[in-house]
């Protein structure tokens, strides 16, 4: 089946934009991440949805960052007042439901690769 | 919160030796342990991972441990090949995943 897929894969914009990138999780996957990975460095934590609502937003760096998940299916990370620190991948991953034999699995989409000029 | 400690940062092994990448994590609550292969431009992807109530698990060439009272879990990959030279990532958590720093493997022909 497919997997996940996040749009654009490329964004360049300037300073000061606002940006929203998007997730498309695997079919069925209940849980979704946000995850940002800067070049040379591991993914770092950004949210987690399950369903529909935001199970933890420790990750977001700060109030510039946002991400909503309405349907509990596709969702959106907005990124307000961008600045060149934000450059980074940003890298969705979903996760089955509870009570699969892989709950807790987290297969990761390509990116969006973001850069701030 | 969580922290891992992955080494060493980089490895080169000459093909069919064995490479072992270690981790270390700080928070008793984290009982998910996955690691991640990621080749140049592309996406992670899940090679293997273990919870906290098994103590070894293995894949045909691959293997992983975990020792929960030292808080430290380990990659063994046998029988290496040169299309196993790429990024690797440990992980830890319950639902949100700390990765590890990554280690660079490089498998001489």
């Amino acid at each position: 089946g497919a997997g996940v897929s996040q749009t654009p894969s490329n964004k360049v914009t300037e300073k000061g934009k606002y940006v929203e990138l998007r997730c498309d999780p695997i079919s069925g996957h209940t849980a979704l991440y946000w995850y940002r990975q800067s070049l040379g460095q591991g993914p770092e934590f950004l949210i987690y949805f399950q369903g529909t609502g935001a199970a933890d937003d420790s990750g977001l760096p700060n109030d510039r960052f946002f991400a909503v998940r309405p349907e509990g299916s596709v969702s959106t990370l907005k990124i307000q007042r961008t600045e060149r620190g934000d450059s980074a991948v940003y890298l969705c991953a979903s996760s089955p439901v509870a009570g699969s034999p892989h709950v807790g699995e987290q297969f990761f989409g390509p990116g969006t690769r973001l850069t701030v000029l | 919160g969580e922290n891992v400690e992955q080494h060493p940062s980089t490895l080169s092994v000459q093909e069919g030796d064995s490479a072992v990448i270690k981790c270390t994590y700080s928070d008793s609550a984290s009982n998910y342990f996955p690691w991640y292969k990621q080749e140049l431009g592309k996406r992670p992807q899940l090679i293997i991972d273990i919870r906290s109530n098994v103590g070894e698990k293995k894949d045909q060439r691959i293997a992983v441990t975990l020792n929960k009272t030292a808080k430290h879990f380990s990659l063994h990959i046998t029988e290496t090949q040169p299309e196993d030279s790429a990024v690797y990532f440990c992980a830890a958590g319950k639902r949100a995943l700390t990765f590890g720093s990554g280690t660079r493997l490089q498998v001489q022909p």
